[in-house]
């Protein structure tokens, strides 16, 4: 099946830093990436879409500046969390898919758990 | 976006039972698709299946079966003899339309031995 990888899988962090997270696709071209964020006991929810080449489309109210999303081979997105705060804590999931089209299966990475101090 | 609805917050039942997780969503499209994915304690999603609307027919592997029907706009999924690994969080999603992949907010399967 596809596999999707991220890394780190946990980081901490001091409130003000930057953190990067990277996720991959591992045996499979992604045409689309997914970027989520998850709360505990909570559902995901979808913070942009980056699309290979071409700038992230980012949900109502996920400011731009502060998740910085590059999706620069078919392989491998980044999320950037700029001056992270400690309501920035939260897991961090992506997803990839093969294709643009709706309904595509999007696979998933791990996950990683952001923790800032 | 249009809803999915997970009633289930959370359901426990004995290794052996069966136990169906129920997902309704609301739809103004005609084409959609429909997921389930598993979410064990380590976090990661785990793809079980993807429906589009136009198939209706009832899907069975291995223990899982899911039952979907438009009239109701339902898709619910159900474990034959649970075991403890089935034990998860559950999501069901639906993508159509204008919606991105939008999640329910899961059932916690807790499945003791």
């Amino acid at each position: 099946g596809a596999v999707v990888s991220q890394h780190p899988s946990r980081v901490i962090c001091k409130s003000g830093t930057s953190v990067k997270i990277e996720c991959r696709s591992l045996d499979f071209q992604a045409t689309t990436m997914f970027w989520y964020r998850q709360f505990p006991k909570k559902s995901l929810m979808l913070m942009a879409t980056s699309n290979e080449g071409s700038k992230a489309t980012y949900e109502q109210g996920v400011e731009k500046d502060k998740f910085l999303i590059n999706h620069a081979s078919l392989t491998l997105s980044t999320l950037t969390v700029t001056s992270a705060h400690p309501e920035d804590s939260s897991f961090y999931i992506c997803s990839a898919s093969g294709g643009q089209a709706i309904g595509d299966t999007q696979y998933f990475g791990p996950g990683t758990r952001l923790t800032v101090l | 976006a249009q809803k999915v609805t997970q009633a289930q917050t959370e359901i426990s039942v004995v290794e052996k039972e069966d136990v169906t997780l129920d997902c309704v969503y609301e739809t103004r499209d005609t084409t959609y698709y429909l997921f389930w994915y598993k979410q064990p304690p380590s976090g990661e999603l785990v793809f079980l299946i993807r429906r589009n609307s136009f198939d209706e027919q009832n899907e069975i592997s291995g223990r899982y079966s899911w039952n979907f029907q438009k009239s109701t706009s339902s898709f619910n999924f159900t474990i034959t003899a649970s075991q403890v690994v089935d034990s998860a969080v559950y999501f069901c999603a639906r993508e159509g339309g204008a919606d991105g992949l939008t999640f329910g907010k899961g059932t916690h399967l807790i499945i003791q031995p």
